[in-house]
This record gives C-alpha cells, structure tokens and sequence, in this order.
C-alpha cells in the first residue's frame, strides 16, 4: 500500500525566515497532495492543495511543490509569524481511493519571535 | 457553513466495553471519512462512507465497524475495547473525497 514519508519530524525557526517541509510517497498512482496544519487542541485544517498535473501551487506566503517522477513534494512557508506553529501534516490518496487519505507522521513547526 | 460535528467530545471506558461514536458532516457532504490519531502512529485512516456505503477500509480489526445514514450522518463503532484504541477519533466530511473537512474529534480513553 502507500506510504508516505515526511521530514523533518521538528523544525524551529525564527521568525520572518522560510520553513520547508518535504514528503515522500510509494505509489507512483497517487493523484492528490493535501497539506494539514492542526494546532494544539485543535483539528487539522486544510491549507493548501495539489493535483498531479500541476507542478507548482502557491497560497500567499504557502506554496506547494510536486515532483512526480521523484515522487516527492513539499510546504514552504515564507516569511513565517509565530501564529504558524503548528504541527503540519502531509497526506496523499490514489485515484479511485478520494477519501482515503494516507498522512505523514507530521513536522512540528515552531517560530521563535 | 456550519462544520463538522463530532459527539461526544470526550469518553472514558472500561476495556471489554464497546464505544459508538456519532460524526455529522458538512451539508451537501456526501463522502465521511474517520481516523484513529495517537502520538505514536500519527493519522490512521479508519473507513469511508460514501452514500450510505463503505467505500474504503483501512488497516483496522473488525472490532472497528462504521456506517452512514441517509442524511450523511455516520456512526463508528468500537466493540470489545482495549487500551491501545485510547485515541483522538477524528471524522471527516467532504463532497467526493478530496477536500476533507475535519470535526473537532472524540477523545477516547480507555481504562
């Protein structure tokens, strides 16, 4: 089945600097690349999207990368506020599967003021 | 749009018992999914309802049972409790799978 993996597991940074956070998937049918930012207490929210036949996706300060052939993808945040800590989770599901969404283990985001 | 809505919010049970727990999604929503989250294994996927009918089914032993009622509302069900399904049990709505919605969750705890 699929597999994804997501790193790095913490990441601290201050703020006003970037943060990048790359998962790799297994199975080269995967079609949809969902982000998830959940806060302490809270429940994951979605915050930005791509599909596999687009390479680039960009959100204000959040884009989203996707490279198919290496099977990777990847949040950046720019210009990171201390209101983006968060832990941020990656997923992705399959084409005949949409509601099935397999998540990475997570990256907890944390931005020094 | 009025959210998801999980109830209850919080649970404690003894092992041995069994669980129900309830997941209204958005309107217009056909399309529920359900997650198991712990600290150590992250998000799990459950199962999805889709239409009144089980969709896709996750990893899970058959203590872990679900269903959808014709106005989208989906029920899970935990039988024969165990202490390692202590957990947040989080729902999912969304119109045809993608785009997921999440509830606040229910906290599970098992004694």
């Amino acid at each position: 089945g699929e597999n994804v993996e997501q790193h790095p597991s913490t990441l601290s940074v201050q703020e006003g600097d970037s943060a990048v956070i790359k998962c790799t998937y297994s199975d080269s049918a995967s079609n949809y690349f969902p982000w998830y930012k959940q806060e302490l207490g809270k429940r994951p929210q979605l915050i930005i999207d791509i599909r596999s036949n687009v390479g680039e996706k960009k959100d204000q300060r959040i884009a989203v990368t996707l490279n198919k052939t290496a099977k990777h993808f990847s949040l950046h945040i720019t210009e990171t506020q201390p209101e983006d800590s968060a832990v941020y989770f990656c997923a992705t599901t399959q084409q005949g599967s949409q509601g099935n969404l397999i998540f990475g283990k997570g990256t907890k985001l944390s931005v020094k003021p | 749009k009025a959210g998801v809505t999980q109830t209850p919010r919080y649970l404690i049970k003894t092992r041995g018992q069994q669980v129900t727990l309830s997941c209204s999604p958005i309107s217009g929503h056909r399309s529920v999914s359900w997650y198991q989250q712990t600290p150590g294994q992250g998000l799990q996927f459950l199962f999805e309802y889709f239409s009144e009918t089980q969709r896709n089914k996750g990893n899970f032993p058959g203590r872990f049972s679900g269903r959808q009622f014709s106005n989208s509302r989906s029920e899970m069900n935990v039988s024969t409790l165990e202490l390692g399904d202590s957990a947040l049990y989080l729902c999912a709505s969304s119109q045809q799978g993608r785009d997921q919605d999440f509830g606040p969750g229910t906290r599970l705890l098992v004694l």
